[in-house]
């Protein structure tokens, strides 16, 4: 079993609509979580921290459920330009981990 | 943000070269870096830590002298594949930086014929 995994997807979704992926790490020693987003052929940039508590930028939404072991991403008002892949990570003392990955198209 | 650079940006190379991939943070100093490598449609995975002026730390799996890693100062690494085949072909990507942000270089796409 992957230490952290997502729905590979893809995501075909209209503009507007809203999106939610997830993921789950089997590691209960993981410290920090993230949502990366990657584009083809590029490298990941962060795309926001997740806390307990959830937090929000924009139109972007991250949950972490520390017992479930579980993180999300709600993606409201879905963008033309944010069709790509996006990646949950996991920091385990100084490691990053990462998920497959879960590929979204938005289309008009 | 902190930069992060690599060098070379795509290398296409026969099959038993070696090729050496340099990682340089630009503004900031790294005592730890750490290198990953994708296949396509797959996710990013650790091979292994760089540590300035010490031996690098490789993920179960991965051959230390099939990827020599060498982090002679505080703000450059490199990884060299010796004797590359087909099957090394793929995306190395490296990252530096702080404890919660970690910044990756834009990464170095490897095809080995």
């Amino acid at each position: 079993r992957k230490e952290v995994e997502q729905d590979p997807g893809p995501f075909n979704v209209p503009e507007g609509a809203t999106v939610a992926f997830n993921c789950t790490y089997s590691n209960s020693a993981s410290q920090s979580f993230f949502w990366y987003r990657q584009d083809c052929r590029k490298e990941p940039k962060l795309l926001m921290s997740v806390y307990s508590s959830g937090n929000e930028d924009g139109r972007f939404t991250a949950q972490l459920n520390r017992a479930s072991q579980y993180i999300s991403l709600l993606i409201r008002d879905s963008k033309l330009s944010d069709s790509a892949t996006y990646l949950c990570a996991v920091r385990r003392y100084n490691k990053l981990i990462f998920g497959a990955g879960t590929r979204l198209a938005v289309h008009p | 943000g902190a930069v992060v650079s690599q060098h070379p940006s795509r290398v296409i190379c026969k099959s038993g070269t070696s090729v050496k991939i340099e990682c340089r943070s630009l503004d900031f100093q790294a005592t730890t870096m750490f290198w990953y490598r994708q296949f396509p449609k797959q996710s990013l995975m650790l091979m292994a830590t760089s540590n300035e002026g010490s031996k690098a730390t490789y993920e179960q799996g991965v051959e230390k002298d099939k990827f020599l890693i060498n982090h002679a100062s505080l703000t450059l690494s490199t990884l060299t594949v010796t004797s590359a085949h087909p099957e090394d072909s793929s995306f190395y990507i490296c990252t530096g930086g702080a404890y919660n942000e970690q910044f990756f270089g834009p990464g170095t796409r490897l095809t080995v014929l």
